[in-house]
C-alpha cells in the first residue's frame, strides 16, 4: 500500500524557522510536492520536487531524498500569516500514461507571537 | 480569469437524495479531479478525468459518479447520499497529468447529509 506520515501538529515562534518532514511509502513514485491551506479555503500549491535536492521558493525551501523517501518544507521568517495546514503530497504512476496526487493528513501550523 | 469554479458552495441533503456538483475551469487544463476532504483525513482522490472523454476511479470512488461533459466541466453525483458523505468536495485542474505541474483548487463544497 501507499502512506504518507507527517507531523499532524508543529507550533513555531513568529520570526524563527520550522520543518514540517514527510516520509512516504510508495510505489510509482515520481515527485513530492507541498500544498498550503488555510482554515476554510483551498490548498494552493508551494513547492514540488521530483529530484534529489533542495528547492527554494522566497522564504519557502523544499527538499526531497529519493533514497531516503523522505522529504521537508522549510519555511524561514516565520509570518502569522504563515498559520496553516500543510500538505505534502507524492505523484504516482498510475498507469496509461496517467498520474495521481496522493496527499498526506497535514501538518497543522500555528505561528505564535 | 475565474480559475476552478464549483457549485453549490453549501448544501445539505436528506439521506437518500441525491445530486450534482458542478465544477468548471477557465484555464484550458486538460485534466480534472474531484477529492474529498474530511477532518484529519487530509484530501482523498475520488474521481479523475486525465483528458476530455476519460475518467477514471479514485481512492475514494464508491457512492459517486462523475461526467467530463467537455474540457471545461466535470462533474460529480451522488446518487443516493449517506450521512458518511458527509465532507467538504474539492474540485481541482491541471494542464496535464503527467507532469509536475501544479493542480488548482476550487474553493470547496460544503456538503452535510443528515
Amino acid at each position: 500500500g501507499q502512506s504518507l506520515e507527517q507531523p499532524s501538529e508543529v507550533t513555531a515562534v513568529e520570526g524563527a524557522i520550522v520543518q514540517i518532514n514527510c516520509t512516504y511509502q510508495t510505489s510509482g513514485f515520481y515527485g513530492l510536492s507541498w500544498y498550503q491551506q488555510h482554515d476554510g479555503g483551498a490548498p494552493t500549491f508551494l513547492s514540488y520536487n521530483a529530484l534529489d535536492g533542495l528547492e527554494e521558493t522566497g522564504r519557502f525551501s523544499s527538499f526531497l531524498s529519493r533514497s531516503d523517501s523522505y522529504g521537508y518544507l522549510l519555511l524561514q521568517e516565520l509570518q502569522m500569516k504563515d498559520s496553516a495546514s500543510y500538505f505534502c503530497a507524492v505523484r504516482l504512476f498510475s498507469g496509461a500514461g496517467s498520474y495521481q496526487l496522493t496527499f498526506g493528513k497535514g501538518t497543522k501550523l500555528s505561528v505564535i507571537p | 480569469n475565474a480559475g476552478v469554479t464549483q457549485t453549490p458552495k453549501f448544501q445539505v441533503l436528506k439521506t437518500g437524495q441525491s445530486m450534482t456538483l458542478q465544477c468548471a475551469q477557465d484555464m484550458n487544463h486538460n485534466s480534472m479531479y474531484w477529492y474529498r476532504q474530511d477532518p484529519g483525513m487530509g484530501l482523498r482522490l475520488i474521481y479523475y478525468s486525465a483528458s476530455e472523454g476519460t475518467t477514471d476511479k479514485g481512492e475514494v470512488p464508491n457512492g459517486y459518479n462523475v461526467s467530463r461533459l467537455n474540457k471545461r466541466e466535470f462533474s460529480l453525483r451522488l446518487e443516493s447520499a449517506a450521512p458518511s458523505q458527509t465532507s467538504v468536495y474539492f474540485c481541482a485542474s491541471s494542464e496535464v497529468m503527467g507532469s509536475g505541474n501544479t493542480i488548482y483548487f476550487g474553493e470547496g463544497s460544503w456538503l452535510t447529509v443528515v
